[in-house]
């Protein structure tokens, strides 16, 4: 398996306040990805990073914003967060642009 | 129109059958095909990895990817209940998209004893 660890596994907090979820990753890729997995919808881009300090948005990425500033670790936060960010977050690494990209098991965030 | 769509089911079927999964896309720039797999609870495993029309095969499953007509497929043989899983296909553009991904929204499959 990847090496990749996100944390917390479990979340449950309420509407206004910010939560940051962490990636870490032991096998120094160079891309990291974060999605989101909601019913009838799959899995969505919310933002990714293809190197230390460069980081791009997805196809999602209103409300949240995202830190790389070692190889290892990606941070997703919400700056406020919201009930409609109650979801499953997905971490995921690369070592290429187009090479398969390998998923952590996911956070289970609940907004309140 | 989403880029990509999958049927997603449910799909029920008995053990040892022969299962095809699909999805159809609509955007031409799609250069590379995956299959994950997802079991509850867990992250997407990647199964299938191919950058060209035409089969590839793993064991018991074959990828089949039609670049003319922007349809993939994986086919499992002999499924087995371990099988039992969410099927995610993606798509990527290559080149300069950094590795994105577009996902169809999976197949939930079951594969009954």
């Amino acid at each position: 398996d990847a090496g990749i660890t996100q944390s917390p596994r479990h979340k449950v907090t309420e509407t206004g306040t910010p939560v940051t979820l962490r990636c870490h990753q032991t096998e120094n890729h160079r891309y990291m990805y974060w999605y989101r997995q909601d019913p009838g919808h799959g899995l969505r881009l919310i933002h990714y990073s293809y190197g230390v300090k460069d980081t791009d948005k997805g196809e999602v990425s209103d409300g949240y914003s995202v830190s790389r500033s070692k190889t290892e670790d990606f941070l997703l936060t919400l700056e406020s967060a919201t009930s409609s960010q109650t979801s499953v977050y997905f971490c995921a690494i690369s070592v290429g642009g187009s090479q398969p990209q390998h998923f952590g098991d996911g956070t289970r965030l609940s907004i309140l | 129109q989403k880029e990509v769509e999958q049927d997603p089911g449910p799909l029920s079927v008995p053990e040892g059958a022969i299962v095809s999964l699909n999805c159809t896309y609509s955007n031409s720039a799609f250069q590379y095909f995956m299959w994950y797999r997802q079991y509850s609870r867990k992250g997407p495993e990647l199964l299938m990895y191919t950058y060209s029309s035409g089969n590839k095969e793993d064991g018991r499953f074959t990828a089949q990817v039609d670049k003319s007509s922007k349809y993939i497929s994986l086919f499992i043989r002999d499924s087995q209940p371990s099988d039992s899983a969410t099927y995610l296909c993606a798509n990527g553009a290559g080149g300069t998209s950094y590795g994105k991904l577009t996902f169809g929204q999976g197949t939930i499959l079951t594969v009954h004893p």
